[in-house]
């Protein structure tokens, strides 16, 4: 029972270097999405899928890529990381379609980018 | 476009003492939820409680409540009798509930509770 698994929950980068944030649930949720936690900002929606195959964007997009060809795995891309881009980042899951369809939340990815 | 506002940053609470959180939001979507929930200094995302655009009664999960005025489009939290594990950083969150709608999850800004003894 694992829920939704956040690897790596800590990272430091150097400016320009690329890393991937692997997200995974084992509950066949339809939705996933990543957001980006910072200090009196909330979470900010980066991207979203309602299956696989199907992504979108959410509030803060720019410097992030994701791809989803599984239902169970959503991983985000950093292509050519940024100070900017210092952050926790929540990978979520959920059921789509009507009703109280709760976010089910990873752990947190603590990233710094030097 | 969806958008959830939360506008007090910070509150203060006696313990044993009712507290009242404000959320106020904006959405195109004819049906949507409304969420609550909870991160403590430890930072885990803990749901609290579920509010149906169409349902009739106001949600009620324990000392949770949520006060939800349609026309107003507020779905303010209410918290009965703190405890001081209630001390953490809360968040007010929307989706739309139809296909085709604003299905993504969106959330506010959070405000900071601190409970005193």
């Amino acid at each position: 029972n694992a829920g939704v698994t956040q690897t790596p929950k800590f990272q430091v980068l150097k400016t320009g270097q690329s890393m991937t944030l692997q997200c995974a649930q084992d509950m066949n949720h339809e939705y996933m999405s990543w957001y980006r936690q910072d200090p009196g900002m909330g979470l900010r929606l980066i991207h979203y899928s309602v299956g696989a195959g199907i992504t979108d964007q959410g509030e803060v997009p720019n410097g992030y890529n994701v791809s989803r060809s599984t239902t169970e795995d959503f991983p985000l891309r950093l292509l050519s990381a940024a100070p900017s881009q210092t952050s926790v980042y929540f990978c979520a899951s959920t059921e789509t379609g009507a009703g109280a369809n709760v976010l089910t939340f990873g752990a947190g990815s603590r990233l710094t980018v030097l | 476009a969806q958008k959830i506002t939360q506008t007090q940053p910070g509150m203060f609470v006696q313990e044993k003492e009712a507290v009242t959180l404000d959320c106020t939001y904006d959405t195109s979507d004819p049906s949507y939820g409304l969420f609550w929930y909870k991160q403590p200094s430890s930072g885990e995302m803990i749901f609290l409680i579920y509010q149906g655009s169409y349902d009739q009664q106001n949600a009620t999960e324990g000392r949770y409540s949520l006060n939800f005025q349609k026309a107003r489009k507020s779905a303010n939290l209410v918290i009965s009798a703190s405890q001081l594990g209630d001390s953490a950083m809360y968040f007010c969150a929307m989706r739309g509930l139809l296909q085709g709608g604003s299905e993504k999850l969106v959330f506010g800004k959070g405000m900071k509770l601190t409970v005193n003894p």
